[in-house]
C-alpha cells in the first residue's frame, strides 16, 4: 500500500515568518493530496488540497506544491500568525480510495 | 462540523470489556471511515465503508469490528478492550460522487482502557 512520510514532526517559527511542511509518498498511482489542520482538542479539517494534474495551488496565505516525478508535496504558510499554531497532516490517495495520512507536524507560531 | 457526530465523546473502560463507539452523519454521504489517532503516529485507518453493503479493513483492523446500520450510521466495536487501544477515535465521511474527496471528521471519542 501507500506510505506517506511527513517532516518535520515539530516546527517553531516567529510570527510573520514562513513555514514549510514536506511530505513524500511511495505509490505513483496516488493522485489526490489533501492537507488537514487540527487545532488543539478539535477535529482535523481540510485546509487545502491538490490533484496530480496541478503543480501548485494557493489559497490566501497557504499554498501547496506537488512534484510528481519526485513524489513529494509541500505545504507553505506565509506571514504566519498565532492562530496557525496546530498539527498539520498531509495525506495521499487515489481518487475514490482510502486516504493514507502522514504522522503530522506540530506547528508553533511564536508571537 | 456538526453534521458528523460521535457518541460517547469520552469513555473509560476496563480491560476485557466490550464497547461500541457510534457515528452518525446528516451530510448524506455514502462513505464512512473509522480512524484512530495516537501521538506521533498520525491518523490510522481501522475500517471503512463505501456503502451500506460494503465493509473494508484498514491498516489496523485487528481487535476491532464495525457495523454499517444505515447510510447515516457506522459503529465501531472493541470486542475485548485492551490498554493499547487507548486512543482518540475519529469517524469521517465523504461523498462518492465525482471529485468530492474531502473527508469530514467527527469531533472524536477519547477512549481510555484501564
Amino acid at each position: 500500500g501507500e506510505n506517506v512520510e511527513q517532516h518535520p514532526s515539530t516546527l517553531s517559527v516567529q510570527e510573520g515568518d514562513s513555514a514549510v511542511i514536506k511530505c513524500t509518498y511511495s505509490d505513483s498511482a496516488s493522485n489526490y493530496f489533501p492537507w488537514y489542520k487540527q487545532e488543539l482538542g478539535k477535529r482535523p479539517q481540510l485546509i487545502i488540497d491538490i490533484r496530480s494534474n496541478v503543480g501548485e495551488k494557493k489559497d490566501q496565505r497557504i499554498a501547496v506544491t506537488l512534484n510528481k516525478t519526485a513524489k513529494h508535496f509541500s505545504l507553505h504558510i506565509t506571514e504566519t500568525q498565532p492562530e496557525d499554531s496546530a498539527v498539520y497532516f498531509c495525506a495521499a490517495s487515489m481518487i475514490g480510495n482510502q486516504f493514507y495520512f502522514g504522522t503530522g507536524t506540530s506547528l508553533t507560531v511564536i508571537p | 462540523d456538526a453534521d458528523v457526530t460521535q457518541t460517547p465523546r469520552n469513555r473509560i473502560t476496563k480491560t476485557g470489556k466490550r464497547i461500541m463507539l457510534e457515528c452518525s452523519q446528516t451530510k448524506g454521504h455514502d462513505r464512512m471511515y473509522w480512524y484512530r489517532q495516537d501521538p506521533g503516529l498520525g491518523l490510522r485507518l481501522i475500517y471503512y465503508s463505501f456503502d451500506v453493503k460494503d465493509i473494508n479493513k484498514g491498516e489496523i483492523s485487528d481487535g476491532y469490528s464495525v457495523s454499517r446500520q444505515a447510510q447515516a450510521k457506522f459503529s465501531l466495536s472493541l470486542e475485548s478492550a485492551i490498554p493499547n487501544q487507548t486512543a482518540l477515535y475519529f469517524c469521517a465521511t465523504s461523498a462518492a460522487r465525482g471529485f468530492q474527496e474531502t473527508q469530514y471528521f467527527g469531533p472524536g471519542t477519547r477512549l481510555l482502557v484501564l
